[in-house]
């Protein structure tokens, strides 16, 4: 069975403190792995694709890295409007369905 | 690109009525939608995995009579509660993913009050 797990549950930053959030998995075979960002009583809304180890992608002051084990959430100079909560995703080979499973989680609070 | 919208954002219902939630893709064809459940604090759930013209796929657990799952077109999907009760009461989100695209792009969400 797929597994995601995030950590910390909760992250209070100062802004422009830098700092990581992990995201550890399991999964029979990687298809992808996703980073989605979930503002509070809305959907969440796409970030980045990884697809291999070693792949990094950045969009503003965030950037993804993918091991074979776990991805990192890296977040440099963050501002309030960053706070929100950050999900991870696996999606396994195989299959027609394109299925995601969900890990729990990182709410970041950035305090001004 | 890539927007979903889903409809209604809010629904407040007394317990035994059956609600519809829609979920259209805007901008693009969907060839699959999902619905997914999520509680306060926790993950999305996943609740069924539906393909344009096809019957729904249900997660184990999830009562395909209850959870009505209607996929006519390739811009909308249906989520109907039957005979919704208080412990139905949750957010749900749908999403949809275009044909060669292994992205999923959600809807705002339906808050879901059954009293």
């Amino acid at each position: 069975e797929d597994q995601v797990t995030q950590s910390p549950e909760a992250l209070r930053l100062q802004e422009g403190e830098s700092s990581s959030l992990n995201c550890s998995y399991t999964v029979s075979g990687l298809r992808g792995l996703f980073w989605y960002r979930q503002d509070p009583g809305k959907g969440p809304e796409f970030l980045f694709t990884l697809y291999s180890a070693g792949e990094e992608k950045e969009k503003e002051r965030l950037k993804a890295t993918l091991t074979k084990k776990e991805s990192f959430l890296h977040i440099t100079a963050p501002k309030p409007e960053d706070s929100a909560t950050y999900l991870c995703a696996v999606q396994a080979r195989g299959g027609s369905n394109y299925k995601l499973t969900f890990g729990k989680g990182t709410l970041l609070t950035v305090n001004p | 690109g890539a927007v979903v919208s889903q409809h209604p954002s809010r629904v407040i219902c007394k317990s035994g009525t059956s609600v519809k939630i829609e979920c259209r893709s805007l901008d693009f064809q969907a060839t699959t939608m999902f619905w997914y459940r999520q509680f306060p604090k926790q993950s999305l759930m996943l609740m069924a995995t539906s393909n344009e013209g096809s019957k729904a796929t249900y997660e184990q657990g999830v009562e395909k009579d209850k959870f009505l799952i209607n996929h006519a077109s390739l811009t909308l999907s249906t989520l109907t509660v039957t005979s919704a009760h208080p412990e139905d009461s949750s957010f749900y989100i749908c999403s949809a993913r275009g044909q060669g695209d292994n992205i999923q792009y959600f809807g705002a969400g339906t808050r879901l009050s059954v009293l």
